[in-house]
């Protein structure tokens, strides 16, 4: 089945870019997506790429998507301390809209 | 404004109890979704529906089930509660296939013990 694996921290000190990256095994995929989850709160969606692109920018966020590698990559630029989180890797193919999400990687912010 | 809710927000069972855990979106979406999240683990799909009366088994079904009698509700629920089951569980909803944004609720903490 599918897999999507990401590292479970991250420390980055304010004002850094922060690179939080993310592997899937599922060639299938269609749409891969980058997630936040704040403190007791749901998920809602950063961005997100298809499949057949290999970069995205969004304000401060760039998403770079290696398909043959199949390496996903969420760079945050002049990171912040409201950038405090924990962020889900996603995907998810044509016809079959399940999301797969990673582990996670809480991302905290040095002062 | 739209929106999806999920109650209660907090619950303590004791083990061997059936549980249900509502989900209500007013997106008038026709996919949804439910997840646990657990440490290490992050979201697991558990079950989810395409449509009214349309439900399928995700990767850890076992000891859970769903019904879709509207468009609105997918309640999950939780025959005979065990300790394992102790987890926080999310649900979420999108529009159309191929969508691109799941919008998911606040989360139910649920504590069997």
């Amino acid at each position: 089945g599918e897999d999507v694996e990401q590292s479970l921290f991250l420390s980055v000190r304010e004002g850094d870019s922060s690179v939080i990256n993310c592997t899937y095994t599922d060639s299938s995929s269609t749409y891969l997506y980058w997630y936040k989850q704040e403190p007791g709160a749901g998920l809602q969606l950063l961005t997100y790429i298809f499949s057949n692109m290999d970069m995205k920018q969004d304000q401060r966020l760039t998403v770079l998507l290696n398909k043959k590698d199949k390496h996903l990559s969420l760079r945050i630029a002049d990171t912040q301390t409201g950038d405090s989180a924990i962020y889900f890797c996603a995907e998810s193919s044509e016809g079959n809209e399940k999301l797969t999400f990673g582990t996670g990687t809480r991302l905290t912010i040095i002062p | 404004d739209a929106e999806i809710t999920q109650s209660p927000r907090h619950k303590i069972t004791e083990t061997g109890r059936q549980v249900t855990l509502a989900c209500h979106q007013t997106w008038n979406h026709n996919n949804m979704f439910w997840y646990r999240q657990d440490l290490g683990h992050g979201l697991r799909l558990i079950h989810y529906s395409y449509g009214v009366h349309d439900t399928n088994k995700g990767e850890v079904s076992d000891g859970y089930s769903v019904s879709r009698s509207n468009t609105e509700d997918l309640p999950l629920t939780l025959e005979s509660a065990a300790s394992s089951q102790t987890s926080v569980y999310f649900c979420a909803s999108t529009s159309d296939r191929g969508a691109t944004e799941a919008f998911f609720g606040q989360g139910t903490r649920l504590t069997v013990v």
